[in-house]
């Protein structure tokens, strides 16, 4: 599976946007970009998927670039219980796949 | 999406000795996967545990060390064997399958050996 970077912490203010970057650049065709959250003291909890296109559900919004050497995962209106530990993945569309977790970006949402 | 209980969900144990974690799950799932999480790491995979058949290990971790069991399509555990300090972690199960959907996870298992 593709390797992803992502910044190590980030902090945004309570009510705005959070705006979450992964890059990708070795991505190929058949894999997907897999968003995760941890929250402190509990398990990872899926948020969102995408392929190329962009994807939004009740959580968040995914953007991908159209070349998908990168992405954006979007939590429109932050809160305090967004904090948490997220996690980009790619990784092949076959559903006996795994998912390997780096290192993720640290998001503290600041009252 | 199925949900998964885990236990026990913290522990403390002497070195040398062996602690049996179950996971649980309330619906028959094709895949089950078994991470470790050591203090403020990301989350490393340890194996994926198959019904029927021995388990498929990740580089760095042997059958001896982490032995799994899946009897079912709903149940599985992993025994960490003869520990040390250094095993001590977060151990969580994950499972998943039907759908090219994200897995669910347990929310872990918190091992201290002493």
């Amino acid at each position: 599976d593709a390797k992803t970077t992502q910044p190590t912490s980030m902090d945004c203010a309570e009510g705005r946007a959070a705006n979450l970057p992964c890059n990708h650049s070795t991505i190929s065709g058949n894999e997907y970009v897999y968003w995760y959250r941890q929250i402190h003291s509990q398990g990872p909890q899926y948020i969102i998927h995408g392929l190329k296109n962009n994807e939004t559900n009740e959580m968040a919004s995914l953007i991908i670039t159209e070349d998908r050497k990168s992405s954006t995962l979007i939590l429109p209106h932050a809160t305090l219980r967004d904090t948490a530990v997220y996690y980009c993945i790619v990784r092949v569309a076959d559903t006996g796949n795994q998912f390997y977790f780096g290192t993720g970006t640290s998001l503290t949402v600041i009252p | 999406s199925a949900v998964i209980s885990q236990k026990p969900s913290r522990d403390i144990c002497q070195r040398g000795t062996s602690l049996t974690i179950q996971c649980q799950v309330d619906s028959q799932v094709t895949m089950m996967f078994w991470y470790r999480q050591q203090p403020g790491q990301s989350l490393t995979l340890i194996a994926t545990a198959n019904q029927g058949s021995e388990a498929t290990y990740e580089s760095g971790f042997v059958i001896d060390k982490f032995p799994i069991s899946r009897p079912n399509l709903t149940f599985s555990t992993l025994t960490v064997s003869n520990m040390s300090p250094e095993d001590s972690s977060i151990y969580l199960c994950s499972v998943g399958g039907q759908t090219n959907y994200g897995y669910t996870f347990g929310s872990g298992t918190r091992l201290t050996v002493v």
